[in-house]
């Protein structure tokens, strides 16, 4: 596709569900990022995939964070057992180059997550 | 480890008036530096990027910033602000300690225009 997109763009669930967020990047773009907006803490890096790995997954919040990649394409961040403090915004991104490029990154226009 | 700062949570302007948003970085060795803008319910898009080719880098909407090594500044400024330039803005500079090239971002100034 011509950007970056995410599915759903808004999810409610309860407390204790579990939620899976999807990211279909950029076609092409090798590396792919997940941020967290939230009020109180900004924007915060989660994990990054260089092709199907994610070689440092110490970003993501708690245990109950997971990502994968397949493919070399598309993302899910599944979170297990929800939380209130889950809720927030998650963006994904895409980049064209290896980490320290100059390249920019693209951004979708997020999930937001709600738990009630 | 790279650090962004962006002084004022908030900028109000008249429509018409200079737009100045303030961003200093901290980084041990030569940044990559991008502000993006975020409109409501929306994504962040690119408004610009430093990667040290030109000091004066001029973006998308009008919008332009000068980066300053001995301030260790990246402000971004447009001459005349137009209502839709109403969003929140953020300055970030590419993270080089953890080898996985995420950004690290300003906490965001959000632009308000008055008519």
């Amino acid at each position: 596709g011509a950007g970056v997109s995410q599915s759903p763009s808004n999810k409610v669930t309860e407390k204790g569900k579990d939620v899976e967020l999807r990211c279909d990047p950029i076609s092409g773009h090798t590396a792919l990022y997940w941020y967290r907006q939230s009020l109180g803490q900004g924007l915060e890096f989660l994990i990054y995939f260089q092709g199907n790995s994610a070689p440092d997954k110490s970003g993501l919040p708690s245990d109950r964070f997971s990502a994968e990649r397949t493919g070399g394409s598309v993302s899910t961040l599944t979170i297990q057992r929800t939380q209130q403090e889950d809720s927030a915004v998650y963006l994904c991104a895409s980049s064209s180059q290896f980490p320290g490029g100059n390249q920019p990154q693209h951004f979708g226009d997020g999930t937001r997550l709600s738990i009630l | 480890a790279q650090s962004v700062t962006q002084l004022g949570s908030h900028v109000s302007v008249s429509e018409g008036a200079l737009v100045l948003l303030r961003c200093n970085y901290s980084s041990s060795v030569p940044p990559y530096l991008f502000w993006y803008v975020q409109y409501p319910n929306q994504g962040l898009q690119l408004l610009l990027k430093y990667t040290s080719a030109a000091t004066l880098v001029k973006g998308i909407n009008g919008f332009e910033a000068e980066f300053k090594k001995s301030e260790t500044s990246f402000h971004l400024t447009k001459p005349s602000a137009h209502m839709s330039d109403a969003a929140e803005y953020f300055c970030a500079v590419t993270d080089y300690g953890g080898s996985q090239g995420n950004l690290i971002f300003g906490k965001g100034t959000k632009l308000s225009v008055k008519p």
